[in-house]
């Protein structure tokens, strides 16, 4: 079955370069949620985009954004790198359908995630 | 917001029953989630339980719900050398039905 795509596996960058990480989600699937985990820490939420239109925002900095495109793939824009923005940053996607009750299609696929290194 | 406590680490022997234990704050979460991680690697969805069930199985796990006392716990019987990851426990109570991870319980398995 096809999963979750992200791409870079992963990136080094220098302080205050940009980058960004791309997510290419489950086919069918209408919802992408970016986590950020460092090292020895639980994934934490930045964001989620829901049928390309941003559904909630986490701890994401001001320095990032994020975007779902037409094809529901999904970039994570990364400004002014510093050096604790260095972290594995996982892509997940779940079909949430109509979104009228919870179900189990709410249930979150993760990508290998990207590991960026700023140096 | 959810907060999401484990036991940061756990090990057993091969052939073992492992227990991994979560406890939860928020009630609200829809369902609950085991995830696994191998070192450098993504997570892994292990198994799930909706909120109003109070057990899964699901081969050689096992999951158990006491919605009273928020706890949650993961089995795995006959626990094997491979089973050696991170598990971690999430809900989904955020309005985006984001995930909340507990800090992750590392699994060691000794031979």
């Amino acid at each position: 079955a096809a999963g979750v795509i992200q791409s870079p596996r992963h990136l080094i960058k220098e302080k205050r370069e940009t980058a960004t990480l791309k997510c290419y989600p489950i086919p069918r699937h209408d919802t992408v949620y970016w986590y950020q985990q460092g090292p020895g820490q639980d994934p934490q939420f930045l964001i989620s985009f829901y049928e390309k239109m941003q559904s909630d925002k986490g701890s994401i900095p001001d320095r990032f954004s994020a975007q779902q495109f037409s094809d529901y793939h999904s970039e994570l824009n990364m400004s002014s790198l510093e050096l604790g923005d260095s972290a594995l940053y996982f892509c997940a996607s779940s079909l949430r359908g109509l979104g009228l009750a919870h179900t189990s299609t709410d249930t979150q696929y993760f990508g290998p995630g990207t590991r960026l290194t700023v140096l | 917001g959810e907060d999401v406590e484990q036991s940061l680490f756990l090990s057993v022997r091969e052939g073992d029953s492992s227990v991994i234990n979560c406890t939860y704050t928020d009630s609200s979460s829809t369902y609950l989630y085991w995830y696994k991680q191998e070192p450098g690697a993504g997570l892994q969805l292990l198994t799930y339980i909706f909120s109003n069930m109070d057990m899964k199985q699901d081969q050689r796990l096992t999951v158990l719900l006491n919605k009273k006392d928020k706890h949650l716990s993961l089995r795995i019987a006959d626990t094997q050398t491979g089973d050696s990851a991170i598990y971690f426990c999430a809900g989904n109570s955020g309005s985006a039905r984001q995930l909340t991870f507990g800090s992750g319980t590392q699994l060691t398995v000794l031979p």
